[in-house]
């Protein structure tokens, strides 16, 4: 059973809406992730939470907010969709922030048309 | 600030033969933890190996990779590629300088062909 869940899998959006990806883990971790990789390009870091805190974000545009409800929770939504936001989104989670391994969840393709 | 270096974008070898991917990093600390993820096509990346210590072989699934302070290297080999190998591979350092994120390289597509 995946341990980080990842919902949905895959989303086709149009441009100017706004989707929220979820993510949740159950491996008791205390840090989440968020990382990116668009069509031919390396993963990209996008944010880290821990305790539901945002420690770093590496993303320049304002569109693209995080969202943490409970711990093991931590949401992307991104507003003003773009036909450059097409890309799977990784959510990752460690113990915690100080840089342990992280398990990443299996991902959300979005395509934005 | 800290950063890593993956200077082959592509590589592509003929399967049983030996597998080299190099990493090189640069960081103020002396404490360096450095580590190679793996991203095969339609998985999640995972960790393949990690390590801290200066000159200590660790392997993991075939590979292996030994860090190098006096170089600031962690190369990842394999003696025989296997064409399961194919994959996105990235090293990564741990930074200590915020909130010890990990500092990504720009990853190497290993390719292998019968």
């Amino acid at each position: 059973d995946p341990k980080i869940i990842q919902k949905p899998k895959y989303l086709v959006a149009v441009t100017g809406s706004e989707k929220i990806l979820i993510c949740e883990q159950y491996l008791g971790h205390n840090a989440m992730y968020w990382y990116r990789q668009s069509a031919k390009k390396p993963l990209e870091f996008m944010f880290s939470y821990s305790y539901q805190k945002l420690m770093d974000n590496q993303t320049a545009s304002s569109r693209f907010q995080p969202q943490s409800s409970k711990k093991n929770h931590l949401d992307l939504q991104i507003t003003a969709l773009k036909p450059d936001d097409s890309a799977t989104y990784f959510c990752a989670s460690s113990q915690d922030n100080s840089g342990n391994t992280l398990y990443f969840g299996e991902g959300s393709r979005l395509i934005v048309v | 600030g800290d950063s890593v270096t993956q200077k082959e974008g592509l590589v592509t070898l003929t399967e049983g033969l030996p597998v080299m991917l190099n990493c090189t990093y640069q960081t103020i600390y002396s404490n360096a933890f450095l580590f190679w993820y793996v991203h095969y096509l339609n998985e999640s990346p995972r960790l393949l190996l990690k390590s801290s210590t200066d000159n200590k072989r660790t392997e993991h699934q075939g590979f292996h990779a030994t860090l190098h302070k006096s170089s600031s290297s962690f190369h990842l080999q394999k003696s025989s590629a296997q064409l399961s190998d194919s994959a996105l591979y990235y090293c990564a350092l741990r930074d200590m300088d915020s909130n010890y994120q990990l500092i990504w390289g720009s990853g190497t597509k290993l390719i292998i062909k019968p």
